[in-house]
């Protein structure tokens, strides 16, 4: 079977750093993909993991250890509109994704 | 360039009618997904397409049938709609099977 474990909530201050985890255990592994969701929008692709290691783009970065089945969406300098739902997602070696439940991230001033 | 295009952005559907749901990409992508996502259960493979002419089934494909005639176009049938089909229902696109996703505006189905 295929699951994937993320928090299903955070919250954090504007300007602060969050970390969002995600661990999994899938049949198969071909990458991990992390994607912002905001409320009633489609998500939005933010990063890919296929190596283990830091992976940084901007403001976010997204780390993946695939001994451990762990990966981590790392925020900096949080703003509101930040707040959103991230999900983490496997491509299980079939070209399909299985899509974590996501984390709803809220960024209060 | 509009990316992916849904239709209708939602609808209110009586039980055991038929409905399809609409997809267009233009970005001339090989890969397109159904998905729907329900609260506390996440994003949920319907069907899939690596190419067009071909289809395969996803996590939850029971109830559902797809087409692919074409690169651009991946319409999402419901034979007969029932209830547990309320939900909001995702198309998505990707150059290649396996390759970072793109995803359309979504459309909200209620079944009644």
């Amino acid at each position: 079977g295929q699951n994937i474990d993320q928090p299903t909530e955070m919250t954090a201050t504007e300007g602060a750093i969050v970390q969002i985890n995600c661990t999994y255990q899938t049949s198969g592994f071909n990458g991990l993909f992390w994607y912002q969701q905001h409320a009633g929008e489609a998500p939005t692709f933010l990063s890919y993991n296929v190596l283990d290691g830091l992976e940084e783009k901007g403001r976010f970065s997204s780390f993946l250890s695939r001994s451990k089945g762990y990966s981590y969406l790392l925020l900096k300098e949080l703003q509101m509109k930040d707040s959103a739902s991230y999900l983490c997602a496997v491509n299980t070696g079939f070209q399909k994704l299985v899509f974590g439940t996501g984390t709803r991230l809220l960024v209060s001033p | 360039i509009a990316g992916i295009t849904q239709a209708p952005t939602s609808q209110i559907l009586a039980a055991g009618r038929r409905m399809t749901l609409r997809c267009t990409q233009d970005m001339r992508h090989n890969a397109m997904y159904w998905y729907r996502q329900d609260l506390g259960l996440g994003l949920r493979l319907i069907h899939y397409s690596n190419t067009a002419g071909t289809t395969g089934k996803g996590e939850v494909p029971d109830g559902y049938s797809v087409s692919r005639a074409n690169t651009d176009d991946f319409p999402l049938t419901l034979a007969s709609a029932v209830p547990s089909q309320t939900s909001v229902y995702f198309c998505a696109s990707s150059g290649l099977a396996g390759d970072e996703q793109y995803f359309g505006p979504g459309t909200r189905l209620t079944v009644t």
